[in-house]
C-alpha cells in the first residue's frame, strides 16, 4: 500500500542554521514527489517537485529536496532558516495503483524557527 | 502566477442543508482545478480533480454524490456539500495549474466549513 511518513511532528532549529524536514515514502512503480508549506489559516503554496531527471530539486523560498531512491526519501532542505520559515510543511506523492493514480500527503511536519 | 480567490472563507450552515463553496481563478484560465480536504490537525486529503467542460476525476474513497463538483468554465469551478452533516466540518482548499502535468501550484485561502 502507498504511503507516506512524516517522521517528525515538529522540527525546531535557530535562525541561520541548516534545516531538514523529513520525508519517506512507500509506492509501487516511479513517483511523484512534492512538498508544501501553509501557513496558519491559508491555503497550501508549492515549494517544489520532483517528477523526473536531477535528484536535486530547487524550490521556492531557497529550499531544496533531494530525491534518494534507494533510502526512498525526499527530504527537504534549506542552508540557512529565517524566522519566516516557520509554517506547516507537508510532502506529498503522487503515484499510480489499483483504480487509477492516488495522491497521498503526510500527517505534516511543523517548523518552528527561533530566532 | 496566478491568482486564485476562495469564497466564503468561512461557513456555518445546519445539517442537512447544502454548502457551496467557489474557487476563481482571477488572472488565468485554468482548464483544471483541484478541491482538498483538511481535517483540524491532520493532513490534507485531495478529494478530486476539476476539468473543465467534463466531470471531474475524484480520489478514491470520495462520495461523488456527497461532494458535487461543477467547472463550468476556465475561471469558476464549484464544490458543493449536499445535506452537511457535521463529520463534514473541515477546512476545504482549491488549487489550480497552468499545464497538464499533475498538480496544483497555487492555491486558494481555504475555506472552513462547520456543520451544526
Amino acid at each position: 500500500a502507498q504511503s507516506v511518513a512524516q517522521p517528525e511532528d515538529q522540527v525546531n532549529v535557530a535562525e541561520g542554521n541548516p534545516l531538514t524536514v523529513k520525508c519517506t515514502y512507500s509506492v509501487s512503480g516511479n513517483p511523484y514527489l512534492f512538498w508544501y508549506v501553509q501557513y496558519p489559516n491559508r491555503g497550501l503554496q508549492f515549494l517544489l517537485k520532483y517528477i523526473t531527471g536531477d535528484n536535486l530539486v530547487k524550490g521556492s523560498y531557497g529550499f531544496e529536496a533531494e530525491f534518494n531512491k534507494s533510502q526512498t526519501s525526499f527530504h527537504l532542505k534549506k542552508p540557512s532558516a529565517l524566522v519566516s520559515d516557520s509554517a506547516l510543511y507537508f510532502c506529498a506523492v503522487r503515484a499510480r495503483n489499483t483504480g487509477g493514480f492516488k495522491t497521498i500527503f503526510g500527517a505534516g511536519t511543523r517548523l518552528f524557527v527561533k530566532a | 502566477g496566478a491568482v486564485v480567490s476562495q469564497h466564503p472563507s468561512w461557513v456555518i450552515c445546519k445539517s442537512g442543508t447544502s454548502v457551496k463553496i467557489e474557487c476563481r481563478s482571477l488572472d488565468f484560465q485554468a482548464t483544471t482545478m483541484f478541491w482538498y480536504r483538511q481535517f483540524p490537525k491532520q493532513s490534507l486529503m485531495l478529494m478530486a480533480t476539476s476539468n473543465e467542460g467534463s466531470k471531474a476525476t475524484y480520489e478514491q474513497g470520495v462520495e461523488k454524490d456527497k461532494f458535487l463538483i461543477n467547472h463550468a468554465s476556465l475561471t469558476l469551478s464549484t464544490l458543493t456539500v449536499t445535506s452537511a452533516h457535521p463529520e463534514d466540518s473541515s477546512f476545504y482548499i482549491c488549487s489550480v495549474h497552468s499545464g497538464t502535468v499533475d498538480y496544483g501550484y497555487t492555491f486558494g485561502s481555504g475555506t472552513r466549513l462547520t456543520v451544526v
